[in-house]
């Protein structure tokens, strides 16, 4: 099975510009989340999204963070215009609800973005 | 607000040994407790998962427990090896466990 997939890998940019990191859950997953980790702030949890609506965004740091998830497959984290204290690791997870018993989540493997 | 703590923050132990690290939370309200491990430039790959009714989880040589009222869980290696050599980070799940709060990890080193 394919796991979380995320891109680019690596992102490097200048400051004042647009940067979307992509994400593609796990199939059959209806959970959705977008984490940044630093080695300041460790790893915090930026979005979620069940059914691909928003529960808590909460975390997004400023409003020129935007996530989007247009459909099951497919989630965008969208920063405009980006700045040098932007750069992190930048993680998407998914997982799947069931009745029975909690079940873990499953990271990608992260996009490093690097604001100049 | 949860906190969750980690110690030691490094550990380095000879091959076959056996390790504890160490997890506390400031809120005993949670939904679980997991367990992660991260390799250098990869993500987090779960090892465990706690549901807040369980004292404890076993999968090969690992074994961590929870004891919700203390806010403390365990995570036991035996046997250890140097491919366990990673990043392991701890988590209590809030929100139905949907909302994670991370440790900062220990960073595990085993040496041949």
């Amino acid at each position: 099975d394919a796991g979380v997939i995320q891109s680019p890998r690596h992102e490097v940019t200048e400051m004042g510009q647009e940067v979307t990191l992509r994400c593609k859950p796990i199939s059959g997953h209806d959970y959705l989340f977008w984490y940044r980790q630093t080695m300041m702030r460790g790893l915090e949890l930026l979005i979620y999204f069940n059914n691909n609506v928003p529960i808590d965004d909460s975390g997004m740091p400023e409003d020129r963070f935007s996530a989007k998830m247009p459909n099951a497959s497919f989630s965008t984290l969208k920063i405009q215009p980006s700045e040098p204290r932007d750069s992190a690791v930048y993680f998407c997870a998914s997982s799947s609800w069931d009745r029975v018993s909690d079940q873990p989540q499953h990271f990608g493997d992260g996009t490093r973005l690097s604001i100049l | 607000k949860q906190e969750v703590t980690q110690i030691p923050a490094a550990l380095s132990v000879p091959e076959g040994e056996n390790l504890v690290l160490n997890c506390s939370f400031t809120d005993s309200a949670i939904y679980n407790l997991q367990w992660f491990r991260q390799d250098p430039g990869k993500g987090l790959t779960s090892l465990l998962l706690i549901q807040s009714s369980q004292r404890e989880q076993t999968s090969g040589r690992l074994n961590a427990s929870l004891d919700k009222s203390s806010g403390r869980s365990t995570l036991y290696i035996a046997a250890s090896q140097p491919g366990d050599s990673a990043t392991y980070l701890c988590a209590v799940g809030e929100e139905y466990g949907n909302k994670l709060v991370f440790g900062a990890g220990t960073i595990l080193r085993v040496k041949s």
